[in-house]
């Protein structure tokens, strides 16, 4: 399997603050690399494919890149509803793997 | 707008079989360009890929589960279906379907990304006496 770690486990940050999230792959999965979006009591949300690509309807503050093994997700300017868990998640083999999730939380 | 519903029931015995369903409206289950997988979330945990199955019946199965569970597909009702054998209490979660979407095709290679679009609600499934 493929394992995928991301870091920092927890942040705190403020509205308007830029973060930036880090997930790191146990080998090369090119760029098949997702990143999702959960807020408590909700399933994931898609917002990041491909690594960079942003799914439809994801506002535009929101930027990933990265391949081989190391991945970034960008939020530029932190907004209330941000805050929330963010996974990345490789499609590069089965069985489909995930980060252990990072949660933002207000500061 | 294509939509998940997860369902069945809330509370399994431990050495029983968990059993849910997933009905999709607004796609097709036979659509060949994606797959439709089980994904489950401890409380307080992260994310557990399950398994997935195609519209031709093909599965693909996590190993740590794999001799547990069974994914079928109903293209008469436009559901599939997760089967989960041999519960304990390590299986109490949230599970959640998800369409596992074709996206565009991987430069110079002929594949193609897949990732999860789409997911239902989640049900909590809590194994107990």
């Amino acid at each position: 399997d493929i394992q995928m770690t991301q870091s920092p486990s927890s942040l705190s940050a403020s509205v308007g603050d830029r973060v930036t999230i880090t997930c790191r792959a146990s080998q090369s999965i090119r760029s098949y690399l997702h990143w999702y979006q959960q807020r408590p009591g909700k399933a994931p949300k898609l917002l990041i494919y491909a690594a960079s690509s942003l799914q439809s309807g994801v506002p535009s503050r929101f930027s990933g890149s990265g391949s081989g093994t190391d991945f970034t997700l960008t939020i530029s300017s932190l907004q209330p509803e941000d805050f929330a868990t963010y996974y990345c998640q490789q499609s590069y083999s089965t069985p489909r793997t995930f980060g252990q999730g990072t949660k933002v939380e207000i500061k | 707008q294509v939509q998940l519903q997860e369902s069945g029931p809330g509370l399994v015995k431990p050495s029983q079989t968990l059993s849910l369903t997933c009905t999709v409206s607004g796609d097709s289950i036979s659509s060949d360009s994606c797959y439709w997988s089980w994904l489950r979330q401890p409380a307080g945990k992260g994310l557990e890929w399950i398994g997935r199955i195609y519209t031709s019946g093909s599965t693909n199965y996590n190993p740590s589960l794999k001799s547990r569970v069974t994914i079928s597909v109903d293209t008469s009702k436009n559901q599939f279906s997760l089967n989960l054998s041999s519960v304990t209490a390590a299986d109490t979660a949230v599970y959640y379907c998800a369409r596992e979407a074709r996206g565009p095709s991987v430069a110079g290679t002929g594949y193609f990304y897949y990732y999860m679009d789409v997911w239902g609600k989640g049900t909590t499934v809590t194994v107990s006496s």
